[in-house]
């Protein structure tokens, strides 16, 4: 058990509808990451935030968006799905993950498996 | 674009043996290396790093090598036992203004008793 928790493990949903995914990171952790992992694909870095800021952006969609808390848990929003947004994704979280820590190791949480139909 | 690359979708190995993971990468913008476990319905979890100042780094039964020059690391794990079944991804950080962690598409490793 990592410690980072992911919220609802399962989700199906119809094309055109809005999702919220929920993260809550390991106790102490500072940074939460978004990532997406499509059949075959790798992971797919989305989002980063340290401490309520948005702090690196990777391959993340418009119509997606996210945010940190004060609580440091986070959320993704997803918007106007598409049947190609089906995957699985990933939170994970790290104690700072950013100045010169960015190079710290991530801990996962066990995802939350969206399906788009 | 900065990618890293495992060109092995899958490896069987016999329990005991050794099992070599490959991974390659584009360019010398990434500066850190990670590997990471998953089994099936769990998130990866980290396994070992490099540094892109070292060549080689171990831990137990896992050592990762790193060859700058050919931009290519490996991951050994001897001796190798049925539990290390999983999916191995490499992963590389790169660093600058944007830096982000950038992921292999895994191989599938098969440990046979």
């Amino acid at each position: 058990d990592s410690g980072v928790t992911q919220t609802p493990k399962h989700l199906i949903t119809a094309t055109g509808q809005r999702v919220t995914l929920r993260c809550s990171p390991r106790s102490g952790d500072l940074s939460v990451y978004w990532y997406q992992q499509s059949l075959d694909q790798g992971l797919q870095f989305l989002i980063q935030y340290y401490n309520g800021e948005e702090r690196a952006k990777g391959n993340i969609l418009e119509r997606f968006s996210a945010q940190q808390f004060p609580d440091l848990h986070s959320e993704l929003n997803l918007s106007s799905l598409e049947l190609g947004d089906s995957a699985l994704y990933f939170c994970a979280s790290s104690v700072l993950g950013a100045g010169g820590a960015y190079q710290e190791t991530q801990y996962f949480g066990p995802g939350t498996r969206l399906l788009v139909l | 674009d900065q990618q890293v690359k495992q060109n092995s979708p899958s490896l069987s190995v016999q329990e005991g043996r050794i099992s070599i993971l490959n991974c390659d990468y584009t360019n010398s913008m990434f500066d850190y290396f990670l590997w990471y476990k998953k089994y099936p319905a769990e998130g990866p979890t980290f396994l070992i790093s490099i540094s892109s100042i070292k060549d080689k780094n171990e831990d137990g039964r896992f050592t990762v090598f790193l060859n700058k020059s050919a931009k290519h690391l490996s991951l050994h794990i001897v001796p190798s036992q049925p539990g290390d079944s999983a999916v191995y991804f490499c992963a590389g950080w790169s660093g600058g203004s944007n830096y982000k962690l950038t992921f292999g598409k895994g191989t599938l490793l098969t440990v046979n008793p």
